[in-house]
């Protein structure tokens, strides 16, 4: 099975960061590559679909690229509320795999 | 307004039965790919089980044979049968809608996510 693995697991950052996050792949895999943020309690929002597609009403400052086994998330500068848990999220055959997050810190 | 509500969650325990809930509202479940993904508590996502053309399901390794996943598509609900539970099911169970691709087939990422419901299994 294919593993997704993110790194890193926590970051420390503060506002106007420009920050990265990467999750990498066991395998090579299509582009069906998904990332989403959650805050405390609340269900998790999607954020980019499709490795680089940014879902509707999500800010710019959000990108998403790569492909084969590696994938980033970039926030160009971050704010406030951007302080939260990431996740990346793959798709093959009905499977839906999710990498263990990143925790988004402030510094 | 799309929106997912979920129910039936509490406090059953180990090797008990819960059947868990997912009203859809301002579309039809019928034309989506529909899952249930869940969450240990400090834990990360786990995705469970998913339902599509209709009637076909496949699950995850950790709940196959004991979970079962199900629509009314006359109610436009979800359904997840949880079966033979053991302490490391519980969660937080959301239900989690497979984005719009232009017909039956997977976009590959989750659009619209319930509020979750939370199932504690006591050992």
């Amino acid at each position: 099975d294919i593993q997704m693995t993110q790194s890193p697991s926590t970051l420390s950052a503060s506002v106007g960061d420009r920050v990265t996050i990467t999750c990498r792949a066991t395998h090579i895999i299509n582009n069906w590559l998904a990332w989403y943020q959650q805050k405390p309690g609340k269900a998790p929002k999607l954020l980019i679909y499709m490795a680089s597609n940014l879902a509707s009403g999500v800010p710019s400052r959000f990108s998403g690229s790569g492909s084969g086994t590696e994938f980033t998330l970039t926030i160009s500068s971050l704010q406030p509320d951007d302080f939260a848990t990431y996740y990346c999220q793959k798709y093959n055959s009905y499977v839906y795999i999710f990498g263990q997050g990143t925790k988004v810190e402030i510094k | 307004e799309v929106q997912l509500v979920e129910s039936g969650g509490g406090l059953i325990q180990s090797g008990g039965s819960l059947r868990l809930s997912c009203a859809a509202s301002g579309f039809t479940i019928s034309n989506n790919y529909m899952s249930w993904v869940r969450q240990a508590p400090g834990k990360g996502l786990e995705w469970v089980s998913v339902i599509y053309s209709g009637t076909s399901t496949y699950y995850a390794d950790s709940v196959k044979g004991r979970f079962t996943i199900s629509t009314d598509n006359s109610k436009n609900t979800v359904y997840l049968q949880m079966n033979s539970l053991r302490a490391e099911d519980t969660a937080v169970y959301y239900c989690a809608r497979d984005a719009d691709c232009g017909g039956d087939c997977s976009s590959g990422a989750f659009d619209i996510w319930g509020q979750g419901t939370i199932i504690t299994v006591s050992s």
